[in-house]
């Protein structure tokens, strides 16, 4: 079955510390891939996506992620982390050709030390 | 509005009460989803309409979960007989027919039911 795994429910860093956040899915056809980002009380907002062409994404807020099919693999990264960055992170897969729902990790909750 | 519109964003029910949560999409959104989050079990896929059909209902859990699309527009999902395990937030998301493509989702505030 097609599934997405995000590695570590809950990533503590320090205020300015890199930011990584695992994401690995399982298939041989490429995927569409994305993060979403939750805010206390909110609902998901789309962090970066990856469909084709340049396998390095850029999102909002100095976010970013690299596409490695090698390792079936999309990771999220952020140079120097910002209390305002403390949310849970939501990994999720597409698979082309397919129509519908997005299938989503269970979530990693970042929290930020001052 | 400007977006996904969800209520109520609170539920309170007896176990055995039927509710109905609403979701109002962005307009012009052809798409749209229902997922329910569970503390630690992420989001789990429930429904998908395309206009007023579902193509795509494999995630609802039981035949407790109904859920209907009228006008294109406003959606309903309905639980009869809650149970305990029923509570959780419930995530209705819309998008355009491209994005229902692409995957790009816009999302609710979420409706948390609680069953007693």
């Amino acid at each position: 079955a097609q599934s997405v795994t995000q590695l570590g429910s809950h990533v503590s860093v320090s205020e300015g510390a890199l930011v990584l956040l695992r994401c690995n899915y399982s298939s041989s056809v490429p995927p569409y891939l994305f993060w979403y980002v939750q805010y206390p009380n909110q609902g998901l907002q789309l962090l970066l996506k990856y469909t084709t062409g340049a396998t390095l994404v850029k999102g909002i807020n100095g976010f970013e992620a690299e596409f490695k099919k090698s390792e079936t693999s999309f990771h999220l990264t952020k140079p120097s982390a910002h209390m305002s960055d403390a949310a849970e992170y939501f990994c999720a897969v597409r698979y082309g050709g397919s129509q519908g729902n997005l299938i989503f990790g269970k979530g990693t909750k970042l929290s930020v030390k001052p | 509005g400007a977006g996904v519109s969800q209520s109520p964003s609170n539920k309170v029910t007896e176990k055995g009460k039927d509710v109905e949560l609403r979701c109002d999409p962005i307009s012009g959104h052809t798409a749209l989803y229902w997922y329910r989050q569970s503390l630690g079990q992420g989001l789990e896929f429930l429904i998908y309409f395309q206009g007023n059909s579902a193509p795509d209902k494999s995630g609802l859990p039981s035949d407790r979960f109904s859920a209907e699309r009228t006008g294109g527009s406003v959606s309903t999902l309905t639980i009869q007989r809650t149970q305990q395990e029923d509570s959780a937030v419930y995530l209705c998301a819309s998008s355009t027919r491209a994005g229902t493509n692409t995957g790009e989702l816009f999302f609710g505030e979420g409706s948390r039911l609680t069953v007693l």
